[in-house]
């Protein structure tokens, strides 16, 4: 198992800009999920992907969006940067079969909209 | 989604047990307790999950009241690798993680 890989780890970004965050899941997993983590908070849930399609969604804007590729990897993309947008993001992947094993999550990518 | 409460920290000695309480009073009647833990510097990380049943493995036990309004994770021997936040969570199958502000542990050597 090489567990989940994120990259990159660190990013700064202007306000306005738009950034992309890159996931591999771990090895048999077909769910990818992704998460923001404000400093000092607990992560948020900011959409699930299973089989290539966005399976559920929390309270984030359209500007956050998603992809699963064939292989399970995924991408969060961010459009026109907020600097509340600062936060570290983490991926998380898990197998959905007949049973739950639990998720395994990246160690984030940090990202600084300056 | 279920409100959690934990404390904010707590503090045990090495080498100690330790008894992480979490209260899930509006917890509904098919969401599983999943418990995680993040280390500095690192993401969360599965520790264990449960439904009805006190549940054991090579991380941890989980102790679930009766009523399963409340559960207990306990460690059986802190170790300094230990020290992490805690997070208790409610949920059905995992999809939508709504993690509170956890348990901050702290391990004494």
């Amino acid at each position: 198992e090489t567990g989940v890989t994120q990259s990159p780890t660190h990013l700064i970004k202007t306000r306005g800009q738009q950034v992309t965050l890159r996931c591999s899941s771990q090895s048999g997993h077909n769910t990818v999920s992704w998460y923001q983590q404000a400093l000092g908070q607990g992560p948020q849930f900011i959409f699930q992907y299973y089989r290539e399609e966005e399976n559920g969604r929390g309270n984030f804007p359209p500007r956050f969006s998603g992809l699963q590729f064939p292989n399970y990897s995924s991408e969060l993309n961010v459009n026109a940067l907020e600097l509340d947008d600062s936060a570290l993001y983490l991926c998380a992947s898990t197998f959905q079969g007949a049973y739950y094993y639990g998720y395994t999550f990246g160690s984030g990518t940090r990202l600084t909209v300056v | 989604d279920a409100k959690t409460t934990q404390p904010n920290s707590m503090e045990s000695n090495e080498e100690e047990p330790v008894h992480l309480p979490c209260n899930h009073s509006t917890i509904s009647g098919t969401d599983y307790i999943h418990w995680y833990r993040q280390l500095p510097s690192q993401g969360p990380e599965y520790v264990i999950h449960g439904l009805t049943s006190n549940v054991n493995n090579r991380m941890a036990s989980l102790a679930i009241a009766e009523d399963r309004k409340s559960s207990t994770l306990i460690l059986h021997r802190a170790t300094l690798r230990d020290a992490a936040v805690y997070y208790c969570i409610p949920d059905n199958y995992g999809q939508n993680f709504v993690f509170g502000p956890g348990t901050r542990l702290s391990v004494l050597p």
